[in-house]
């Protein structure tokens, strides 16, 4: 257990509003990660932080802005959510300097109508 | 670009029989390799990793998987299933570095009686 915990699970939104995600982890991990989750797609990298206040971009960031203001929480934003980020959401972590490896959350399933 | 071909979407085996899910990927040098499983609403589980050495990695549940170089592969295999196993398989590789995780596409695995 990575000690992760991802808020809310489970999210109905309308198109045009904002929405935060929220991940949390107990064990002070150096990076963590967001991924989205589609069908056909496997999982993709958003956007990833390597440390307080430190943060870059993934393989399809466009439309969604971190921050990382505590070690232990990794926001997502999504300024004016569509349709098309309808998607499940999974924060990850690495350990830092045991290995490469990342340990993933139990995921937000987000629905944009 | 670098990516993580899964061939099969959906596999079907009867419990007790042999396993081996697919993966090749493409990278230029060997990347670090890995196998996450995802059970129906849940995160990504770690299964096994490969870095360096000996080419046969033994993972959690029962699972191994081997490191082929020339074949730019690293297929799974598990010689006995349980109906536990049901689930969806992924590969991922990280560039030596690299912050990226790139997964395939998954295989979904249903296991019958």
């Amino acid at each position: 257990d990575a000690g992760i915990t991802q808020s809310p699970r489970h999210k109905v939104t309308e198109t045009g509003t904002p929405v935060t995600l929220r991940c949390h982890q107990t064990e002070n991990h150096r990076y963590m990660y967001w991924y989205r989750q589609d069908p056909g797609h496997g999982l993709r990298l958003i956007h990833y932080s390597y440390g307080v206040k430190d943060t870059d971009k993934g393989e399809v960031s466009d439309g969604y802005s971190v921050s990382r203001s505590k070690t232990e929480d990794f926001l997502l934003t999504l300024e004016s959510a569509t349709s098309s980020q309808t998607s499940v959401y999974f924060c990850a972590i690495r350990e830092g300097g045991s290995g490469p490896e990342q340990f993933f959350g139990p995921g937000t399933r987000l629905t944009v109508l | 670009a670098q990516s993580v071909t899964q061939p099969d979407i959906h596999i079907t085996v009867s419990e007790g029989a042999s396993l081996e899910l697919r993966c090749n990927y493409s990278y230029g040098a060997t990347p670090y390799l890995f196998w996450y499983v995802q059970s129906p609403g849940q995160g990504l589980q770690l299964l096994l990793k490969y870095f360096s050495g000996d080419t046969l990695v033994q993972g959690i549940k029962g699972f191994e998987a081997e490191f082929k170089r020339s074949q730019s592969s690293f297929n799974l295999r598990k010689p006995s299933v349980h109906w536990s196993d049901a689930a969806e398989y992924f590969c991922a590789v990280l560039q030596t570095g690299a912050n990226n995780l790139f997964f395939g596409t998954g295989t979904r695995l249903t296991v019958i009686p």
